[in-house]
């Protein structure tokens, strides 16, 4: 069976530090990643999408970076934390691009003090 | 441009009764809609999907009613149950080509024992 992991769980960080979440999936080839981040009240906003290793589809201008150095890694990065980048962190993957389920990881709580 | 909204925030039912969770949406090319359950600090699971060439899909104790021409969807959950506490997320795409979900802002329901 496929799962997801993400990692750390919970992260409090400075403005202006430097950030690295990462996202793994296990039992699936070449799957779609996401990235989406949940402020407060607010839905899920989607961030970055990967088709493959090495592609990636930005959504939202931001501080953020995404990078998928390996078929089922997809990291989130930043070079300097601003206070709004603070939120809950979803990594997700699904088979198809499109209309598909996505599949959720349990996601980083993050705070930027 | 919230495209899906979930104009309720939250929703108290007591055990047993019929939650019924709405969803609205604005953009007509909208075919493709998905529920999700989130608890706190995890992400979100799949509850059910539902194609815009039904307008009722079921699985178990959950049903997706689909009103095209109104452009809204319902969640009726029967009967609930405490263990159904939790925020619910509606999220659309259009399959013509597009990639991805758009979330609503979720509702969170309260079953009461």
């Amino acid at each position: 069976s496929q799962t997801i992991h993400q990692w750390p769980a919970t992260l409090v960080q400075p403005v202006g530090s430097p950030l690295s979440l990462e996202c793994t999936v296990e039992g699936t080839s070449n799957p779609n990643l996401y990235w989406y981040r949940q402020a407060a009240g607010r839905g899920l906003q989607l961030l970055f999408y990967s088709v493959g290793i090495g592609q990636i589809s930005s959504e939202v201008p931001q501080n953020l970076s995404a990078s998928r150095p390996q078929d089922r890694q997809f990291i989130l990065s930043s070079k300097k934390l601003l206070l709004s980048d603070s939120g809950f962190y979803l990594c997700a993957w699904s088979v198809l691009l499109g209309v598909d389920t996505q599949y959720f990881g349990p996601g980083t709580r993050l705070t930027v003090l | 441009d919230q495209q899906v909204k979930q104009n309720s925030p939250s929703l108290s039912v007591q055990e047993g009764r019929i939650s019924i969770l709405n969803c609205d949406y604005t953009n007509s090319m909208f075919d493709y809609f998905l529920w999700y359950k989130k608890y706190p600090a995890e992400g979100p699971t799949f509850l059910i999907s539902i194609s815009s060439i039904k307008d009722k899909n079921e699985d178990g104790r959950f049903t997706v009613f689909l009103n095209k021409s109104a452009k809204h969807l319902s969640l009726h959950i029967v009967p609930s149950q405490p263990g159904d506490s939790a925020v619910y997320f509606c999220a659309a795409s259009a399959t013509s080509g597009t990639y991805k979900y758009i979330f609503g802002t979720g509702t969170r329901l309260k079953v009461l024992a």
